[in-house]
């Protein structure tokens, strides 16, 4: 079975300023996707950007962008420019092996961003 | 619909009663998935749907949580008997097709769940 953690249950960052959040995984498959998912107090789970495993080059979406280090099995995300909007909770995931279909996700990490 | 809609938002209920949870899921996709997210905790999973059937029931915490779905529409999720640990949010989720992991989930907003 696959596991994902989130190591910091909460992180703050200043306003216009950048912030990373952390992702390890554990799996011995080889074909996998990722996932950031953010939850803010509306509570609807939103995407914020998906990493295939087989591609080498990390994705990005306008100022989410994550590093995805395959052999360390950590795929964190890093917000530039934090914006008040992006406080919220971070959720990431996981879909292990061909033909997956159930998600697993970490316990996340609370952002607060201070004006 | 153009999301997927849970229904009711939030509910409150005493100990013992019988609860139906609903979800409508994105019109066209076959796949839908429940997860129980407890405060301050990730989600863990149910249940999926491939069309109307169930072919992972794994995630049930108990013979009192049942599912069922209708064709490839809205699906109920009853909690029979409800105890005080089953005050949760519980998540609903579709996707085109399941298997297809590039495609991700979309989710609904929850029905917040609190049993007193």
């Amino acid at each position: 079975a696959q596991t994902v953690t989130q190591s910091q249950p909460e992180m703050s960052v200043q306003e216009a300023e950048t912030v990373t959040l952390s992702c390890t995984y554990d799996t011995s498959e080889s074909d996998y996707y990722l996932f950031w998912y953010k939850q803010p107090p509306s509570r609807q789970m939103i995407l914020v950007i998906r990493q295939e495993a087989y591609k080498q080059q990390n994705a990005t979406e306008n100022r989410f962008s994550v590093n995805f280090q395959k052999a360390a099995k950590s795929f964190s995300l890093k917000i530039s420019d934090s914006q008040l909007g992006d406080a919220a909770m971070y959720f990431c995931a996981a879909f292990v092996g061909a033909g997956s279909y159930q998600l697993t996700f970490g316990k996340g990490t609370k952002l607060s961003v201070i004006p | 619909g153009a999301g997927v809609s849970q229904s009711p938002s939030n509910k409150v209920t005493e100990k013992g009663k019988d609860v139906e949870l609903r979800c409508d899921p994105i019109s066209g996709h076959t796949a839908l998935y429940w997860y129980r997210q407890r405060l301050g905790q990730g989600l863990e999973f149910l249940i999926y749907f491939q069309g109307n059937s169930a072919p992972d029931k794994s995630g049930l915490p108990s013979d009192r949580f049942s599912a069922e779905r209708t064709g490839e529409s809205v699906s109920t999720l009853t909690i029979q008997r409800t105890q005080q640990e089953d005050s949760a949010v519980y998540l609903c989720a579709s996707s085109p097709i399941a298997g297809r992991a590039n495609y991700g989930y979309t989710f609904g907003s929850g029905t917040r769940l609190t049993v007193v």
